[in-house]
């Protein structure tokens, strides 16, 4: 079983539509979730942060985290074409130096 | 411009050439790291440096090398690329690895094909 599961879709919706991503894990030392877009062709670039469990808004995107759960989750709200990426979760535990563990991706198209 | 390069962006090669691809960071971080990406298995972890002449493995080591003499470089070599390291790599770098998190900061990735 891997340490992160992410659904890779590919998912497709149309624009203005509210766009939920999830991710499951199994390690209960992980305290650091990140969310991660990439564009095709483009390296990973860091979308969202949060530390422990909670959520966290930043204009139309809100990320989740539900640690009794082992659950964390992607909220975009209107969404847009430029939206269109593969959005990727990562997770850190405290003791585990720089080491991220990502999901699979979930490749997302946002269609006019 | 803060940034991580890495070079060459594309690269086709064949099984058992050795090859190097650079990567270097001008941030001054002391953290950098190498990953595979693959469909269906996401970003994995090759090596990383938590400073100069400290390298250490990560989950799929096998087949690569590193080394970190200079604190903005971070070379990964290949001394027999097989087919199955056909993939595509990135090189992220971070202000340190201590116990919160910091950015990491990737790489725009160099696809590499082994025939």
């Amino acid at each position: 079983q891997k340490e992160v599961e992410q659904d890779p879709g590919p998912l497709s919706v149309p624009e203005g539509a509210i766009v939920s991503l999830n991710c499951t894990y199994s390690n209960s030392a992980f305290q650091y979730f990140m969310w991660y877009r990439q564009y095709s062709r483009k390296g990973p670039e860091l979308l969202m942060y949060t530390y422990s469990s909670g959520n966290k808004e930043d204009g139309r995107f809100t990320a989740q985290v539900d640690k009794s759960s082992k659950y964390i989750s992607l909220f975009i709200r209107d969404s847009q074409p430029s939206d269109s990426a593969t959005y990727l979760c990562a997770m850190k535990a405290y003791n585990q130096g720089g080491k991220l563990i990502f999901g699979q991706g979930t490749e997302l198209s946002v269609k006019p | 411009e803060a940034q991580v390069t890495q070079n060459p962006r594309y690269l086709i090669t064949v099984t058992g050439k050795k090859l190097t691809v650079t990567c270097s960071q001008n941030m001054n971080h002391e953290y950098m790291s190498w990953y595979r990406q693959d469909p269906g298995l996401g970003l994995r972890q090759i090596y990383y440096s938590m400073n100069v002449e400290v390298t250490d493995k990560g989950d799929v080591p096998e087949g690569y090398k590193v080394s970190r003499k200079e604190k903005r470089n971070f070379p990964l070599i290949l001394e027999s690329p097989s087919p199955n390291q056909t993939s595509l790599y990135f090189c992220a770098s971070s202000l340190n690895s201590g116990g919160t998190y910091n950015e990491q900061f990737f790489g725009p990735g160099t696809r590499l094909t082994v025939l």
